[in-house]
C-alpha cells in the first residue's frame, strides 16, 4: 500500500525558506507512471495546488507561487521536496504531498490519487 | 487569473439528494478539464471521490456521482447520510501541468 509522509519544521520565520520533504513508501518515486505534487490549505480555507514534479526532474508550478517555489526529486532517497522562499504569514498552512498518475487513455485517470496526512507549517517570528 | 468557483456552503436533509457544482469564472467546464472531487473531514487529508468527471475511486459508494451539468462540473450525492457532512473540493486541469482548486463547499446534513 502506497504511503506518503510529509516532514519538516513546523515553524518558520518570516522571510526565511520553508523546506518540506515527502517520503514515499510502498512504491518507487522513479516510476515513469506518476507525477508527485504539493498542495496546501491555509487554516479554514480551501486547497491550493503548489506544484508537481516528475522523476526526470520536469516541474510545473502554480503561476502565483512560481517565483518562490522549487520542487525536486531525490530518487536515491525515494522522496521529493518542496522549498518555498521569502515566506510570510500568508504561507501558514497544512502542506500535503500527493501522487498524480500520468494520464493514459487506458485508465483515463487524471487526478490527485493518494495523499499524505499533511503537516502544519506556521510562519511566525 | 483563472478562478474555480464552488458554493461556499450547502445543506441537505438526511436521505435527500444534493448537487454541488464546480465552475469557471470565465468560460465553461468540460471533460477536457478532467474535473475531480475530494471529500475532507476536519483534521484529515482529502479523500479522492471522483476522477475524470464521472469515475468513482475505489471504495467510494455509488451514491456519489460526477457529471457535467450545463457549463459546470457537478458532484451529486444521493441518499445523503450524516457522515457525508464535511467539505468537498473540486479541482480542474487547465493544461500544461497546471491545476486549479475551487474554494471548497461545506456540506451540512440536517
Amino acid at each position: 500500500q502506497l504511503q506518503l509522509q510529509e516532514s519538516g519544521p513546523g515553524l518558520v520565520k518570516p522571510s526565511e525558506t520553508l523546506s518540506l520533504t515527502c517520503t514515499v513508501s510502498g512504491g518507487s518515486i522513479s516510476s515513469s507512471s506518476y507525477y508527485w505534487g504539493w498542495v496546501r490549505q491555509p487554516p479554514g480555507r480551501g486547497l491550493e495546488w503548489i506544484g508537481s514534479t516528475y522523476y526526470s526532474g520536469s516541474t510545473y508550478y502554480n503561476p502565483s507561487l512560481k517565483s518562490r517555489v522549487t520542487i525536486f526529486v531525490e530518487t536515491s532517497k525515494n522522496h521529493f521536496s518542496l522549498k518555498l522562499s521569502s515566506v510570510t504569514a500568508a504561507d501558514t498552512a497544512v502542506y500535503y504531498c500527493a501522487r498524480l498518475p500520468l494520464y493514459s487513455t487506458l485508465t483515463g485517470y487524471l487526478a490527485f490519487e493518494y495523499w499524505g496526512q499533511g503537516t502544519l507549517v506556521t510562519v511566525s517570528s | 487569473q483563472t478562478v474555480v468557483t464552488q458554493e461556499a456552503s450547502f445543506s441537505v436533509s438526511p436521505g435527500g439528494t444534493v448537487t454541488l457544482t464546480c465552475g469557471l469564472s470565465s468560460g465553461s467546464v468540460s471533460t477536457t478539464h478532467y474535473p475531480s472531487w475530494y471529500q475532507q473531514t476536519p483534521g484529515q487529508a482529502p479523500r479522492t471521490l471522483i476522477y475524470t468527471t464521472n469515475n468513482r475511486s475505489s471504495g467510494v459508494p455509488d451514491r456519489f456521482s460526477g457529471s457535467i451539468l450545463g457549463n459546470k462540473a457537478a458532484l451529486t450525492i444521493t441518499g445523503a447520510q450524516a457522515d457525508d457532512e464535511c467539505d468537498y473540493h473540486c479541482v480542474l486541469y487547465m493544461g500544461s501541468g497546471i491545476w486549479v482548486f475551487g474554494g471548497g463547499t461545506k456540506l451540512t446534513v440536517l
